[in-house]
């Protein structure tokens, strides 16, 4: 299956920084979505994006599919957006979604 | 309109011990995915079902198994738990399988 690679693991920030997250993967794509997954498991849909930008507010997503890669800004971070975001992709050949291990963010007062 | 629903919020069960989860898609949504996420790690694929159909299936023992109703609505059954099976349990829907899916606000399974 595809391999789907996020970094950095871990990241903390004070209110008000800003932050890009990035997602590496294997293979051709024809779905990558980004999720953000909140302290009781919810996952929260944040963009559908397997090619081009997209901007939601304070947020905006590039993928980049002939490099492989995607990624999320998080511009004037907010102790709300403190949680776990995901990116996930399927193949041309499926439709499962595969996550990566995720990046952890830490929004501090 | 309502989002994906999914029940029970959370469930206790024991060693050996069979359970059954229960998901609802977002109307108008025919395919149904169940996904396990297991603490510190992303969600891994169980099944995909389209049209009562199952269309994939991820590399999960026989004691799993699903089922799509008519209306689109979809269980997961596993048997003979294992202590390994403790983990949140996702259900997604999309209108046809591939594009953006939508995630309920999983069931909890805690094994003993």
């Amino acid at each position: 299956g595809i391999q789907v690679e996020q970094s950095p693991p871990d990241l903390i920030l004070q209110e008000g920084a800003n932050s890009t997250l990035r997602c590496n993967f294997s293979d051709s794509v024809n779905n990558l979505q980004w999720f953000h997954q909140n302290p009781w498991g919810q996952l929260i849909n944040l963009f559908y994006i397997p090619s081009g930008t997209k901007q939601n507010g304070r947020l905006s997503a590039t993928t980049v599919a002939t490099e492989r890669y995607s990624l999320l800004y998080i511009s004037s971070s907010q102790t709300t957006d403190s949680g776990v975001y995901f990116c996930a992709v399927a193949s041309d050949s499926g439709y499962a979604l595969n996550f990566g291990k995720g990046t952890s963010l830490l929004v501090t007062p | 309109d309502a989002g994906v629903t999914q029940s029970p919020t959370h469930l206790i069960k024991t060693r050996g011990q069979q359970v059954t989860l229960r998901c609802s898609p977002i109307s108008g949504h025919k395919s149904v995915s169940w996904y396990q996420q297991v603490l510190g790690q992303g969600p891994q694929f169980i099944f995909q079902y389209y049209e009562k159909e199952e269309r994939g299936r991820g590399n999960f023992p026989d004691r799993f198994s699903a089922r799509q109703f008519p209306n689109y609505s979809s269980e997961l059954n596993v048997n003979a738990l294992l202590l390994g099976d403790s983990a949140l349990y996702l259900c997604a829907s999309s209108y046809i399988p591939g594009p953006e899916q939508y995630f309920g606000p999983g069931t909890r399974l805690t094994v003993t």
